[in-house]
């Protein structure tokens, strides 16, 4: 069975410094991956996704991903924080063979950036 | 272009009573998921479709029933609602041509079981 476990529930930072997410996975097969970014009252949306190819993916809003096989991670970073940035956070996981594309979720990580 | 959308955004309900909820998708999306979002447990898929008239179960389906009649909306049933249901339900939908197409989300539906 897959699984994702996020380090963190709450990550607090400081306008303009370094943002960074941890998420690890388990998955028996190649996963694909993925991150989500919710707001307040609203529904996730795609921040980024790594399928096959560079493990370096970049996505919106000057966020990227490494997909690392050796530490099973996926931690999302973001060189500067902005005050738009405070959100929940989810990773998931999905088995990448699979048409139907089940994804299980992290527990979130909800990020606060300080002024 | 709506994308997708919920209804209704909020509801309260008695312990045993029933509702359903609807999803629908304006994108001619071939897959469709329900999800339920609970503090601290993240999203979890109930039911899922992979085309019009297909339902399958997710990771927690019990107590949830769903049906898929028009290709646009799938609707997420609650035959007996229980305080354990209680919840944000999030719908999604995705066009389904490659495995690696991204996954839409619904503003979301607040329920509360009293």
């Amino acid at each position: 069975a897959q699984s994702v476990t996020q380090l963190g529930s709450h990550v607090s930072v400081s306008e303009g410094a370094l943002v960074l997410l941890r998420c690890n996975y388990s998955s028996s097969v190649p996963p694909y991956l993925f991150w989500y970014v919710q707001y307040p009252n609203q529904g996730l949306q795609l921040l980024l996704k790594y399928t096959t190819g560079a493990t370096l993916v970049k996505g919106i809003n000057g966020f990227e991903a490494e997909f690392k096989k050796s530490e099973t991670s996926f931690h999302l970073t973001k060189p500067s924080a902005h005050m738009s940035d405070a959100a929940e956070y989810f990773c998931a996981v999905s088995q990448g063979i699979q048409g139907a594309q089940k994804l299980v979720f992290g527990q979130g990580t909800r990020l606060t950036i300080n002024p | 272009n709506a994308g997708v959308t919920q209804t209704p955004k909020f509801r309260v309900l008695k312990t045993g009573q029933s509702m359903t909820l609807l999803c629908a998708q304006d994108m001619n999306h071939e897959y469709m998921y329900w999800y339920r979002q609970d503090p601290g447990m993240g999203l979890r898929l109930i039911h899922y479709s992979v085309g019009e008239g297909t339902t399958a179960k997710g990771e927690v389906p019990d107590g949830y029933n769903v049906s898929r009649l028009k290709k646009q909306n799938f609707l997420l049933g609650l035959e007996s609602a229980a305080p354990s249901q209680t919840s944000v339900y999030f719908c999604a939908s995705r066009r389904g041509q490659s495995s690696t197409d991204t996954q839409y989300f619904g503003p979301g539906t607040r329920l509360t079981v009293l």
